[in-house]
C-alpha cells in the first residue's frame, strides 16, 4: 500500500535561512511520482515540483532544490534563503503509475520569521 | 486563463442533511478529482471522474457520489451528513494523457457540520 510520511509538524527558520522538509514514502509500485505542494491560508494547493521514479538527478529551481533517494524512499525538499511569504503548509504526495490518485503526507507547517 | 473554481466557498450543514459542490476544471483539463481534508490532516482521495465516469475511488463510504458533466465541470454529493464530515472539500483538476501530470487544485469548500 502507499504511504507518505513527514515526520516534521512544525518548523519555524529566521527569514533568509536554509529549511529542508522530510518526506518519506512507501509504494510496491516501480513506476511512481513525487510531488511537492505548497498550501497557503487561503486554503489552494499549490504545485511546486514532480520527481518520477526512475530520474533520480535532483535539481534547483530557483529557491527550491530536491533530493531524491530510492535507496533510502526519501524525497526531501530544500528552500534557500527563506522568505516571509514562504509562510505555508507543504505536503509531499505520491501518485501511482496510473496516475489517477494522490497519496499526501500529513503536511509540514513552515513558519519563516522577519 | 481562469484556473479550478469551486462553490460554494463555505457551507454549514446539520447532520443528516444533504450537500452538493461544484467544480470547474480548469481550461484545458478533462479530468476532475475530489479530496477530504480533514483539520491539520492531508487531503485523502475520494473519487476521480474522466469522460462523465468514476474512473477510481478512495475509502470513502456510498454516501459520497459524484457526477461530471459534458463540460468537464463536476458535482460532489454527501448524503446523510455526520459530524465527521466536516472538512475541507478540495477538487482537482487535471489532462488525462500524459502519466501523473500535477493536479491543480481550487480554493476548497470548507463544510462544517453541526
Amino acid at each position: 500500500a502507499q504511504k507518505v510520511t513527514q515526520a516534521q509538524t512544525e518548523i519555524s527558520v529566521v527569514e533568509k535561512e536554509d529549511v529542508t522538509l522530510d518526506c518519506v514514502y512507501e509504494t510496491r509500485d516501480t513506476t511512481y511520482y513525487l510531488f511537492w505542494y505548497k498550501q497557503p491560508p487561503s486554503g489552494e494547493l499549490v504545485f511546486l515540483i514532480r520527481r518520477n521514479s526512475f530520474d533520480e538527478q535532483n535539481e534547483i529551481s530557483g529557491r527550491y532544490s530536491w533530493n531524491f533517494q530510492k535507496s533510502t524512499s526519501s524525497f526531501n525538499f530544500t528552500i534557500t534563503a527563506s522568505q516571509v511569504v514562504d509562510s505555508a503548509v507543504y505536503f509531499c504526495a505520491l501518485s501511482e503509475s496510473t496516475g489517477n490518485q494522490f497519496y499526501f503526507g500529513t503536511g509540514t507547517s513552515l513558519t519563516v520569521i522577519p | 486563463d481562469a484556473g479550478v473554481t469551486q462553490s460554494p466557498t463555505h457551507l454549514i450543514k446539520t447532520r443528516g442533511q444533504q450537500v452538493t459542490l461544484r467544480c470547474s476544471p480548469k481550461s484545458g483539463h478533462d479530468t476532475v478529482s475530489w479530496y477530504q481534508q480533514a483539520l491539520g490532516q492531508g487531503p485523502q482521495f475520494i473519487f476521480q471522474y474522466y469522460e462523465e465516469e468514476e474512473r477510481q475511488r478512495g475509502n470513502f463510504p456510498d454516501r459520497f457520489s459524484g457526477h461530471q458533466f459534458p463540460n468537464y465541470s463536476s458535482e460532489l454529493n454527501v448524503n446523510a451528513l455526520l459530524l465527521g464530515d466536516s472538512a475541507l472539500y478540495l477538487c482537482a483538476s487535471s489532462y488525462h494523457r500524459g502519466a501523473n501530470q500535477p493536479q491543480h487544485f481550487g480554493d476548497g469548500t470548507r463544510l462544517s457540520i453541526l
